[in-house]
């Protein structure tokens, strides 16, 4: 069983381009997380997504930053005209539907975006 | 609102020694916990958490934490560390079954042999 897959591993971006974060989430998993984390700080929370559906966005930024999880594919996280502010590391991570929504969530390998 | 923290931005212990990473904790209800690690340029790995039940927590790779509710705290222990072990470790909160995780700043433990 494959884990959580997020590509590209580094994404280089000049200032005013797009970025495009993908995450698969593991095998059964509906449930997708998505946060930053910055030089010699922590994760920060972005937003919680299930299939279709954004749960929680309380942690994305209001403008730039969006957030999908279609039927069919993987997650995609999209920064439009990036800043050298959002250069940083992206996790994607997702847990399983059970109820209760007790478990641990499984972390992808991050993508470390970078903007000249 | 929930918030932890991990009051150590790093830790140094010998090889062979005993590990305590520190964590405490506040939220409104009642408290789910998770430690993880995180070894340079990966994703963040589950090492343990804590839900209802016993206050000592085993999970993996001969690691432990307690809980204790009176102190707020969730410190993850080793009786005895390896080098391999060096890596920056995070406490995270959850304060009920649906909402988002709140992780600490993070410590970065460094065992020396």
């Amino acid at each position: 069983n494959a884990g959580v897959m997020q590509n590209p591993r580094h994404l280089v971006r000049r200032r005013g381009q797009e970025a495009r974060l993908r995450c698969s989430p593991m095998k059964g998993h509906s449930h997708v997380y998505w946060y930053r984390q910055l030089p010699e700080e922590g994760l920060k929370f972005m937003v919680y997504l299930q299939k279709e559906n954004i749960i929680d966005e309380s942690g994305m930024p209001k403008e730039r930053f969006s957030a999908e999880f279609p039927k069919e594919g993987p997650s995609i996280l999209r920064i439009q005209q990036v800043v050298r502010g959002d250069s940083a590391a992206y996790f994607c991570a997702s847990s399983p539907p059970t109820a209760g929504g007790i478990n641990e969530q499984f972390f992808g390998p991050g993508t470390r975006l970078t903007v000249l | 609102a929930q918030s932890v923290a991990q009051p150590e931005d790093q830790v140094n212990v010998a090889e062979g020694n005993p590990l305590t990473v520190k964590c405490t904790y506040s939220v409104s209800g009642n408290p789910y916990l998770f430690w993880y690690v995180q070894y340079p340029n990966r994703g963040l790995q589950f090492l343990l958490k804590y839900i209802t039940g016993d206050n000592l927590v085993k999970g993996s790779y001969g690691f432990e934490a307690e809980f204790n509710k009176s102190q707020t705290s969730f410190h993850l222990k080793k009786p005895s560390a390896l080098v391999s072990d060096s890596a920056l470790y995070f406490c995270a909160v959850r304060d009920s079954s649906w909402g988002k995780f709140q992780f600490g700043a993070g410590t970065q433990v460094v065992v020396t042999p």
